[in-house]
């Protein structure tokens, strides 16, 4: 099915160990986002990016790296993992025409940092 | 700088009642779009309804309906007649127009809906 894949569902990690967290869209959307979600919070950006090889810092882009190579796929990497970056991701594409707009999200990846 | 601000961390409704979830903003752009999001216990991420800044009406969509009044940036989601399956998270967020369409997302209110 087309859509937005987030990889994997869950991990588990050691801190500083680095670890990357895939994002895949089928549609060839422009947009696409990072976000993080702290247990009983909203969703705070990492960072985004609006086309291949053009990305920008979010609200908390720390400890984190990105690359956007092919339009279709927007990897997260973290360096050095710590403990304070267990939380779950959302990537996010957006898809924009004159009269509506919508970001579609992915399932999310539940990150811990033992 | 953009800011989201939703002030009622949680909400109570009776099921079939309206309920109003406040969402204030700040933006130096001219243009920009906001949106809300439902975010169930299962914790995927539902699209509820845009509001495009140039807008001159409220988006609806359903029983839900965005009361955008742009003078005093605030864009709250009124759901009409409450069901149980509305008890959920419910974020607002917004877009910007520069720097590649920054879309941050305020705290969220939790919405419990009593039978």
């Amino acid at each position: 099915d087309a859509g937005i894949t987030q990889s994997p569902r869950y991990k588990i990690t050691e801190t500083g160990r680095q670890v990357t967290l895939m994002c895949h869209q089928t549609w060839s959307h422009s947009y696409m986002f990072w976000y993080r979600q702290d247990l009983g919070h909203g969703l705070r950006l990492i960072y985004y990016s609006a086309a291949a090889d053009i990305t920008d810092k979010g609200e908390v882009p720390d400890g984190y790296v990105v690359s956007r190579s092919k339009t279709e796929n927007f990897p997260l990497t973290l360096e050095s993992a710590t403990r304070s970056q267990t939380s779950v991701y959302f990537c996010a594409s957006s898809v924009r025409d004159s009269t509506n707009e919508k970001l579609f999200f992915g399932s999310g990846t539940q990150l811990s940092v033992l | 700088a953009q800011k989201i601000t939703q002030t009622q961390p949680g909400m109570f409704v009776q099921e079939k009642e309206a309920v109003t979830l406040d969402c204030t903003y700040d933006t130096s752009d001219q243009s920009y779009g906001l949106f809300w999001y439902k975010q169930p216990s299962s914790g995927e991420m539902i699209f509820l309804i845009y509001q495009g800044s140039y807008d001159e009406q409220n988006a609806t969509e359903g029983r839900y309906s965005l009361n955008f009044q742009k003078a005093r940036k605030s864009a709250n989601l009124v759901i009409s007649a409450s069901q149980l399956g509305d008890s959920a998270m419910y974020f607002c967020a917004m877009r910007g127009n520069t720097g590649g369409f920054k879309t941050i997302f305020g705290a969220g209110t939790r919405l419990f809906v009593k039978a």
